[in-house]
């Protein structure tokens, strides 16, 4: 049980075009979820925090406006990269917990490559 | 601001030795610690985790300690195996408005054949 997936799992496009990414939790409710990047040879950056139905909470030196997260649903997160350019190139991973654990379930994660 | 440190960056082993990966936060108010393992490319995958009340968890050849109060945390491999290669994250759970999780850079494992 507890298992997170991404979609896509990498994606290739050209810098100013938009990517959506896609989190799903397969078999609970997942209802808080959280969007990571990493870097290559670097640690995990949390970028957001989103409960279901509500707007996501950003930390600190994250756009908003450029990584928009969309949690409509209990099994479905996700994070939108606007006007994508190549320092936007990274690896995304998400989480998801339910209102019954303490600990986060990660996807395998998305690596985004703009040219 | 919490801080977690991992220490050392990267360790090379032979194959069969017993090996302690490192991890230090500096703030002791936390939910919990985990411990993940990532390979090249890919996702994490959950190790072991920690509650604040306990002191250690083991599963096989894993074994993890946290003592909360010095803000350090070990993660033990016996009798260590190639397929153990991978990078070794060390997260501490904290809440700052919301529950998160912040990372440590990584210990950078290679076990050599």
């Amino acid at each position: 049980g507890a298992v997170v997936s991404q979609h896509p799992s990498w994606v290739i496009c050209k810098s100013g075009t938009s990517v959506k990414i896609e989190c799903r939790s397969l078999d609970f409710q997942a209802t808080t979820m959280f969007w990571y990047r990493q870097f290559p040879k670097q640690s995990l950056m949390l970028m957001a925090t989103s409960n279901e139905g509500s707007k996501a909470t950003y930390e600190q030196g994250v756009e908003k406006d450029k990584f928009l997260i969309n949690h409509a649903s209990l099994t479905l997160s996700t994070l939108t990269v606007t006007s994508a350019h190549p320092e936007d190139s990274s690896f995304y991973i998400c989480s998801a917990r339910d209102f019954l654990r303490s600990e986060q379930f990660f996807g395998p994660g998305t690596r985004l490559t703009v040219l | 601001k919490q801080e977690v440190t991992q220490i050392p960056a990267a360790l090379s082993v032979p194959e069969g030795e017993n090996l302690v990966l490192n991890c230090s936060f500096t703030d002791s108010a936390i939910y919990n610690l985990q411990w993940f393992r990532q390979d090249p490319g890919k996702g994490l995958t959950s190790l072991l985790l920690i509650q604040s009340s306990q002191r250690e968890q083991t599963s096989g050849r894993l074994n993890a300690s946290l003592d909360k109060s010095s803000g350090r945390s070990t993660l033990y491999i016996a009798a260590s195996q190639p397929g153990d290669s991978a990078t070794y994250l060390c997260a501490v759970e904290i809440v700052q408005g919301a529950q998160k999780l912040v990372f440590g850079q990584g210990t950078r494992l290679t076990i050599n054949p």
